[in-house]
């Protein structure tokens, strides 16, 4: 167990739809990192927060938001969703801005039918 | 762009010794992370090597030559357990965030 949690664990919901997937970092740690994985891609980066504020911005589509609230927890939303949004997302933390270990969580599988 | 090639998939005996190949071409290199993902499980982290040379830990070791832009992680006494994708990951730059490979699958058969 690394620590970090996710939830929800599933999701299914339909195209067009939105949804928010949670995230809370290890106790400690300050920064967030959202990543999205696909069957047939590696880990791809979406984006990163540290402190309440986004460091880092990867290859986070415009219907994809997230945020980092003062508790630290994170919240990935994800709106007119498509099949092709169907993913495990995955939630990691460390306790610096930048990136040495990180921890990830066990990840939400969104499943868009 | 960046480019991190590993092979896609990979098999090994139990017991055995196998090697899982890393090669890099990024725009900066600030150190080189080696992850190990279960099917529908999170990464876990099993090494960082910044500068050249090999770091073992227990049954697991890991390469880097900078020069050369590759990197190795050698698996010894192969259990069933080690059957699992392996994640290679550059750090570009202090402040930039991982570039991970697409990961090599090894299956471990008896």
């Amino acid at each position: 167990d690394s620590g970090v949690t996710q939830t929800p664990k599933h999701l299914i919901t339909a195209t067009g739809q939105r949804v928010t997937l949670r995230c809370s970092p290890r106790s400690g740690d300050l920064s967030v990192y959202w990543y999205q994985q696909s069957l047939d891609q590696g880990l791809q980066f979406l984006i990163q927060y540290y402190n309440g504020e986004e460091r880092a911005k990867g290859n986070i589509l415009e219907r994809f938001s997230a945020q980092q609230f003062p508790d630290l927890h994170s919240e990935l939303n994800l709106s007119s969703l498509e099949l092709g949004d169907s993913a495990l997302y995955f939630c990691a933390s460390s306790v610096a801005e930048s990136y040495n270990e990180q921890f990830f969580g066990p990840g939400t599988r969104l499943t868009v039918l | 762009g960046q480019n991190i090639d590993q092979p896609t998939e990979m098999t090994a005996t139990e017991g055995a010794i196998v090697q899982i190949n890393c090669t890099y071409q990024t725009s900066g290199f600030n150190g080189l992370f080696w992850y190990q993902q279960h099917a529908g499980e999170a990464p876990t982290f099993l090494s960082y090597n910044v500068l050249d040379g090999l770091e073992e830990k227990g049954r697991f070791s890991s390469f880097l030559s900078r020069s050369k832009g590759y990197s190795y992680l050698l698996l010894k006494e192969l259990q069933m357990k080690d059957s699992a994708s392996y994640l290679c990951a550059v750090k570009i730059s202090g402040n930039t965030p991982l570039v991970f490979g697409k990961g090599t699958r090894l299956s471990v058969i008896a």
